[in-house]
């Protein structure tokens, strides 16, 4: 059965630096997202992505975050300078057609650890 | 704003037997659907059961079942015959028509016995 992946699966970075979060949806997929959940709280939407452009984003998802599909198959997220307060679990989501009808499918995560 | 508040961090049940779920939302949008997600250790999130807030009908996925009251705002899953693979976090969501978020609530453990 086809599967979001997510790669690193565990990233650690110094306060400042840019990394770069890597997801694979599933191929026939058109609607894309990023969620993340700061330890022992809720897991919160960051943004939604759909025909190469931000379809929808939160108050979280500001300037030092973007987005992209670079090409067919891999849809990134980028935070340009980090901070402390973003490590956190970050999740990749997929869905084929329209939400919020339909079923969004999950990676299981990149864990992203900021020093 | 969207909320959803569920009140039971941890819940154990022993295989075979029926536990409930418990989850409660706010939302001021009549029309809205909501999510339950099973979380296993270390893998993704999977949907489990979903519910159009339309609809009058509570939904039913084999073991799953929901009980829906949409007066009270309350969404709980209930599963019968608890099975060892049950065992995982799971998630109550709700997202609005016209938006493409879904808003988690903080999760539920849920341990099985043998």
């Amino acid at each position: 059965e086809p599967e979001v992946t997510q790669t690193p699966s565990h990233q650690v970075t110094q306060m400042g630096q840019e990394v770069i979060l890597r997801c694979v949806p599933i191929s026939n997929h058109l609607y894309f997202y990023w969620y993340r959940q700061i330890l022992g709280q809720k897991v919160e939407f960051l943004v939604s992505f759909y025909n190469n452009e931000i379809s929808e984003k939160s108050e979280i998802f500001d300037d030092q975050f973007s987005v992209e599909r670079p090409d067919g198959s891999n849809f990134t997220l980028k935070i340009r300078s980090t901070k402390l307060e973003d490590s956190a679990m970050y999740f990749c989501a997929s869905s084929d057609s329209s939400p919020p009808r339909d079923e969004q499918f999950f990676g299981p995560g990149t864990r992203l650890t900021v020093l | 704003a969207q909320t959803v508040t569920q009140s039971q961090p941890e819940m154990s049940v022993q295989e075979a037997e029926t536990v409930t779920l418990s989850c409660t939302y706010d939302t001021s949008e009549s029309d809205y659907y909501l999510f339950w997600y099973k979380q296993p250790p270390s893998r993704q999130m999977i949907l489990v059961i979903r519910q159009e807030a339309y609809k009058q009908q509570n939904a039913t996925e084999n073991r799953f079942s929901v009980n829906f009251q949409k007066a009270a705002k309350s969404f709980s899953l209930k599963i019968s015959d608890s099975q060892l693979g049950d065992a995982a976090m799971y998630f109550c969501a709700c997202t609005q028509g016209g938006s493409e978020k879904l808003v988690f609530g903080k999760g539920t453990k849920l341990t099985v016995n043998p």
